[in-house]
């Protein structure tokens, strides 16, 4: 069956830090590549997309890679600080547009 | 530009009750989409509309869940009878086109508690 899996464990990193979050996608072939962001009591928020020919993607401090021989995505955030604690989500979409789902998401925390 | 809309923010119920949850997308959007998020868990795509039609369905429980989006604007999603198991965080969102690569734009969610 399809999975997408991304670490449930939180991620606690110092600030000033890359912080560097994984999503890992099973039995699927995503076209392209999502990553959201997501704070308490809020609804996801759009950070990056990536599409399945570009191997790297950047905005500002956000890098995302996508290896579709690993069938894995990174996504990485450098100088991290408090304010990007968070979950973060990454989500797969296929070539007719079709979003598998998000996945579980991963939090965290940039301790100061 | 107003983002999304929907109403109720919290909704306490007792399962076996009905409910209904109202969304609003972004003006000029044409696709809408519905999500249960279980706490601690990413959200899951319950329904995929483009327009007034609908283009993924095949996660919602149709047994007790439907939805619809009549004259391709607002939308509502109704659970009757609920559970305790619909317990969740039920999320609206909207984009531009149905391409995979527009960004979709959330509500604030609506918070349901089924006791």
């Amino acid at each position: 069956s399809q999975k997408i899996e991304q670490n449930s464990e939180a991620l606690n990193i110092q600030e000033g830090k890359t912080a560097t979050l994984t999503c890992n996608y099973t039995n699927y072939s995503p076209a392209y590549l999502q990553w959201y962001r997501q704070d308490p009591g809020r609804g996801p928020v759009f950070l990056l997309l990536i599409r399945e020919n570009e191997k790297e993607k950047r905005k500002e401090r956000l890098k995302v890679t996508f290896d579709t021989t690993l069938k894995q995505s990174l996504f990485h955030i450098t100088a991290s600080q408090p304010a990007d604690s968070a979950t973060y989500l990454c989500a797969p979409i296929n070539n007719a547009g079709n979003m598998l789902t998000f996945g579980g998401g991963t939090r965290l925390m940039v301790k100061p | 530009e107003a983002g999304v809309a929907q109403s109720p923010r919290y909704k306490i119920i007792e399962k076996r009750q009905s409910v209904a949850f109202w969304c609003n997308p972004i003006s000029g959007h044409a696709t809408l989409y519905w999500y249960q998020q279980i706490l601690g868990q990413g959200p899951k795509l319950l329904i995929q509309f483009q327009n007034n039609g609908v283009v993924d369905d095949s996660q919602l429980p149709k047994d007790r869940f439907s939805a619809e989006r009549l004259k391709g604007v607002d939308s509502t999603l109704k659970i009757q009878p609920a559970k305790l198991e619909d317990s969740a965080v039920y999320l609206c969102a909207s984009s531009g086109q149905f391409t995979g690569q527009e960004t979709q734009y959330f509500g604030p969610g609506t918070r349901l508690l089924v006791l």
